[in-house]
This record gives structure tokens, sequence and C-alpha cells, in this order.
């Protein structure tokens, strides 16, 4: 699979939007974008995923460069609840989604 | 509905003692994978299973470690002679689709493990 980087951490008011950056140079065609949240003490939280077309649900925007080489995750209104560890995986979906995380980017929403 | 249910929560073993944890997936869940997370670092593979099918094993650290799924829903994480570097959380998870897929995978909230 692709590596990802993300930064370790990340800072934002409460309100306001929330941009996570990921680059994965290295992804291949076929390569899917999956991000997930982990908040203390719970097993990570499935939140959006994409190939190459920006994606949006109820959580989050995902939006995918057109080069597919960098993605940006975006929270339009960050609330205290979403402090959390943010991971940004690519996964082949030809390889069982065995998915590599990282140590992805905790991210502090403060009032 | 019912998501991914991880037993025990907690669970703490004097080395060189086995222990088993249990995962209950999401029903019809056709695949089903268990992660070990060290403290501060993201979850780490260890193993794949597809219905009852172990078709990776890849992550799996030593041959103290065994995972089995034989009715093809539940599947119970087995360390024998438990050592302290096996402290972490075993976390499990299902998706609903065979492997060759894009679904996403659905966590438990996994057993923190401690060794003393």
């Amino acid at each position: 699979d692709a590596k990802t980087t993300q930064p370790p951490s990340m800072d934002c008011a409460e309100g306001r939007a929330a941009n996570l950056p990921c680059n994965h140079s290295t992804i291949s065609g076929n390569e899917y974008v999956y991000w997930y949240r982990q908040i203390h003490s719970q097993g990570p939280q499935y939140i959006i995923h994409g190939l190459k077309n920006n994606e949006t649900n109820e959580m989050a925007s995902l939006i995918i460069t057109e080069d597919r080489k960098s993605s940006t995750l975006i929270l339009p209104h960050a609330t205290l609840r979403d402090t959390a560890v943010y991971y940004c995986i690519v996964s082949h979906n030809t390889n069982a989604g065995k998915s590599t995380f990282g140590d992805g980017t905790t991210l502090t929403v403060k009032p | 509905g019912a998501g991914v249910s991880q037993s025990p929560r907690y669970k703490v073993a004097k080395r060189g003692q086995d222990v088993a944890l249990r995962c209950d997936p999401i029903s019809g869940h056709v695949s089903l994978f268990w992660y070990q997370q060290a403290l501060g670092q993201g979850p780490e593979f260890l193993t794949y299973f597809q219905n009852e099918a172990q078709l990776d094993k890849s992550g799996l650290p030593s041959d103290r470690f065994f995972a089995e799924r034989p009715e093809g829903s539940v599947s119970t994480l087995k360390i024998q002679r438990t050592q302290q570097e096996d402290s972490a959380v075993y976390l499990c998870a299902s998706s609903s689709r065979g492997g060759y897929s894009n679904q996403p995978q659905h966590f438990g909230d996994g057993t923190r493990l401690s060794i003393l």
C-alpha cells in the first residue's frame, strides 16, 4: 500500500472548519483514500472514503487533488467532540482491505 | 443496530499465562480483522478472515499468537505464554463484503491487555 504523511497535531477553534491534510504521493490508480478517527479509549470510526472524486457525507467532506497525490478532510463546523486522532489511509481494494494506519493527526478543538 | 463487540474490555494477566480475546462482528459481515495498537501509535494489522478462512496472518508477531473463526462469525485471538511486550489494545473490525472490495471497516472498542 502507498504510504501516507500527516502532520502530527493540529488545533482548531470550535465552530470553525477543520482542514486536515494528507500526502499520499505514491498512490496508485486503484487505491482508495480512507479517513478514520479515534477518540480516546474507543475503536477507530470510519468517516469517509474516495477514489478520485470529491466526496461529502453527514460527517465530513473529502477533497482529493486532481493528481491524487494528496487529500484534505474537512470538518465544516468543528465541535469539542471532534477532538480525536485522525488517520488517513490508502488501501488497495485487492489487498483484502488490510489497512496501514500510521500515527495520524491529533486534532484538538478548542473553545 | 449492534456494532462490533469485544470482550473482555480489560484483561490483566501474569507473564507466561495464556489469554483469549473474543470478537463478535456485525451480523452478516463477511470480513473480520484483528489489529494491535500500542500506546500512542496507530493500529497495526495482525490477521484477516473471510468467513471462516484465515486468508492473511502476515501481521501476527510470533507463533504464540493464534486466531480462529470456526463458524465464520465470532472470532477468538489467543496469545500463549504472554510476555510484557504483548501489552496493548487489541482491536477487531468487520466489513460487509469479502476482501476485494472498498467497504469500510467497523471497529470494536478493543480489549486492553496488560501483562504483569
